[in-house]
């Protein structure tokens, strides 16, 4: 089975502007998880979707949105980019079994000039 | 909010020895897992544990989940060179115990000299 896999795998945008993460969780997992990942902060949870429905939210702002597709493909969106928000974006997928087994992608290293 | 404390931070450690780090908490949680992170890669699930006072085993891997539902910690025996990472710990609050979302300890670095 073809893992998590996260693209672009690296990015480099400017204050102000907008980008999008996309990830493709592993074939069957119907639930992604998508974190942030900062030297300073650690990993954070950003939010959940299982089913193209949003099931658990981290404490971002607004400026942090997401969505999944019917093909449990997800993207997570950040809106007016600031320099704080350069971080490794990761994305996780589970089946959504009794198992709390998490499948995490490589990750998108976001870099805010 | 909820926040874990994992500790140490750091370790440098000759192969063979075995290695030790836990993560305490003030909130309660219903599930507790470890992670390793290698360079460029995204954290594997090394443990899951789901009941207070649950010991298990994965390997050279042994990990409890603290019978106050507060804490757990790691230990690695013998340790090798391709130990070397970085090592968190994640415990899930709300929901049942596979929902709810994770949070996630600092992280322990450990390196390994052989």
């Amino acid at each position: 089975k073809a893992g998590v896999t996260q693209t672009p795998r690296y990015l480099i945008k400017t204050r102000g502007q907008q980008v999008t993460l996309s990830c493709s969780p592993i074939s069957g997992h119907r639930s992604v998880s998508w974190y942030q990942q900062t030297p300073g902060q650690g990993l954070q949870f950003l939010f959940e979707y299982f089913s193209e429905t949003q099931r658990n939210k981290g404490n971002f702002p607004g400026r942090f949105s997401g969505r999944q597709f019917s093909n449990s493909r997800s993207e997570m969106n950040v809106s007016t980019l600031e320099l704080g928000d350069s971080a490794l974006y990761l994305c996780a997928s589970s089946p959504f079994t009794s198992t709390d087994t998490q499948y995490f992608g490589p990750g998108t290293r976001l870099t805010v000039l | 909010g909820q926040q874990l404390n994992q500790s140490p931070q750091s370790m440098f450690i000759q192969e063979g020895e075995d290695v030790s780090m836990n993560c305490t908490s003030s909130s309660i949680f219903n599930t507790w897992l470890w992670y390793k992170q290698d360079p460029g890669e995204g954290p594997v699930l090394l443990i899951a544990l789901y009941k207070a006072g649950e010991l298990t085993s994965n390997g050279r891997l042994t990990a409890q989940f603290g019978i106050t539902r507060k804490d757990s910690f790691l230990n690695i025996s013998a340790s090798i060179p391709s130990d070397v990472g970085i090592y968190f710990c994640a415990g899930r609050v709300g929901g049942s115990s596979n929902t709810g979302k994770l949070i996630f300890g600092q992280g322990t670095t450990l390196q390994v000299k052989p």
